[in-house]
């Protein structure tokens, strides 16, 4: 079965610069997720999509961050304008139902490592 | 939301045994709890979840206590690629995620 998929895996950009991550999930996993994880922090929850509906974007920086799930598949994580706080991983996962209770473990893709000079 | 607590980091040797504990106190009824391990530069992996008493599968055993408001992963055996970051987390069907900082485990030969 493959896994997530996310790319660009590394994007070194500059403040101010716009920059998008893309992932497609696991088939038939209807919940994804996009996470931020700064360096030396647990992954912190930016935003949940249930299908192509949002379930959760209370953490999104909606000034600057944008996401959508077309068709309830492959999704885009968009930052614009980026600032040097943005610098992290953006991580990728997606769970069969909504996460929490038993069997609905999350399943991470590798992340895409964003730079910002 | 349960908030949970890990140490933040341990050392164990190969072929020991590493027990790593999590506080939860304000666990509710239905929370479960989950573990994730992540190596770096990859996302994190499920392990193992558990409600009550005892769960074990191939990499690992969960103890969680009858009051549940702590919980116990337990690593048979530990190798050197057992050397990652692991997570606890508790929540509910629909409760999003919460990571803390986690327990950083080193491994030596």
């Amino acid at each position: 079965e493959a896994g997530v998929a996310q790319s660009p895996r590394y994007k070194i950009i500059e403040k101010r610069q716009s920059v998008a991550f893309w992932c497609n999930p696991i088939s038939g996993h209807a919940t994804l997720y996009w996470y931020q994880q700064i360096l030396g922090q647990g992954p912190k929850l930016l935003i949940q999509f249930q299908n192509n509906g949002v379930v959760d974007d209370s953490q999104l920086p909606k000034d600057r961050f944008s996401a959508e799930r077309l068709k309830g598949v492959d999704s885009t994580l968009k930052i614009q304008p980026a600032k040097l706080e943005d610098s992290a991983v953006y991580l990728c996962a997606s769970s069969f139902t909504l996460a929490g209770g038993r069997g609905n473990e999350q399943f991470f893709g590798p992340g895409t490592r964003l730079t910002v000079l | 939301l349960a908030k949970t607590t890990q140490p933040i980091s341990m050392d164990s040797y190969e072929g020991q045994e590493v027990n790593i504990t999590c506080s939860h106190n304000n666990i509710a009824t239905n929370d479960y709890i989950t573990w994730y391990q992540q190596f770096p530069s990859q996302g994190p992996r499920f392990i193992i979840q558990g409600y009550k008493t005892k769960v074990t599968n191939e990499v690992a055993s969960l103890f969680i206590p009858a009051d549940r408001k702590s919980s116990t992963l337990s690593l048979p055996r530990v190798s050197l690629s057992d050397t990652a970051v692991y997570y606890c987390l508790v929540g509910d069907r629909g409760d999003k995620l919460i990571f803390g900082t986690g327990t950083r485990l080193q491994v030596f030969p």
